[in-house]
């Protein structure tokens, strides 16, 4: 079965870096693009941008253009997103995901399974 | 960027009653258009994708419709497991978007 594993929680104080994983499991790693979305306490769902495992390539959102860095480590089936000059703001529960498949959805997109969740916490 | 937005925020409802939340985009995204539940501490799940496929494994009572700007999504008879906070995303452009939520609470 298809499985998103993320790992634990962590405080960081302002001005750091954080590197988020997402282990994956159960499907071809290299075949499905994964997404990161994040959600402030109490608040929405915000997407981050994606990577594709196959190729490396990435698409930021441009809110987060300069502070994050999506990766992969094909060997290990994991991906990875580093945010950088964390501020208070940036406290929030991040979420990798995967992207459908076209042989299942065509060209919709839709994010059909998701981690767990990771806190990231940004606190003096 | 497309705004999506949802109505109502928040809506309180008992077992058994029809539910109806919508879903309008600043612009068209054709259908590129899914739905998601999200319970208190657990990651959000596809309910619905391109405007009015059911997920595999997704209870019928569950449907989703339109295309363009205004989309809805539809629970013929709500079930106690099913007070939820529901989002809309488009996948039309970049960056992605999501409506701010409606919370389906219990009468």
């Amino acid at each position: 079965q298809v499985q998103l594993v993320q790992s634990g929680a962590v405080v960081k104080k302002p001005g750091a870096s954080v590197k988020v994983s997402c282990k994956t499991s159960g499907y071809t790693f290299t075949d499905y693009y994964i997404h990161w979305v994040r959600q402030a306490p109490g608040q929405g769902l915000e997407w981050m941008g994606w990577i594709s495992p196959n190729s490396g390539g990435t698409n930021y959102a441009q809110k987060f253009q300069g502070r994050v860095t999506m990766t992969r480590d094909t060997s290990i089936s994991t991906a990875y997103m580093e945010l950088s000059r964390l501020r208070s703001a940036d406290t929030a529960l991040y979420y990798c995901a995967r992207e459908g498949g076209g042989d299942v959805y065509g060209d919709s997109r839709p994010l059909d399974y998701w981690g767990q969740g990771t806190l990231v916490t940004v606190s003096s | 960027d497309i705004q999506m937005t949802q109505s109502p925020s928040s809506l309180s409802a008992s077992v058994g009653d029809r539910v109806t939340i919508t879903c309008r985009a600043s612009q068209t995204i054709n259908t590129y258009l899914h739905w998601f539940q999200q319970k208190p501490g657990k990651a959000p799940k596809l309910l619905i994708y391109a405007a009015s496929n059911l997920q595999s494994g997704i209870p019928s009572r569950f449907s989703g419709s339109g295309s363009g700007t205004d989309f809805t999504l539809t629970i013929s008879s709500l079930q106690p497991e099913d007070f939820a906070t529901y989002y809309c995303q488009q996948t039309y452009s970049i960056p992605w978007t999501f409506g701010q939520g409606t919370k389906v609470e219990i009468k």
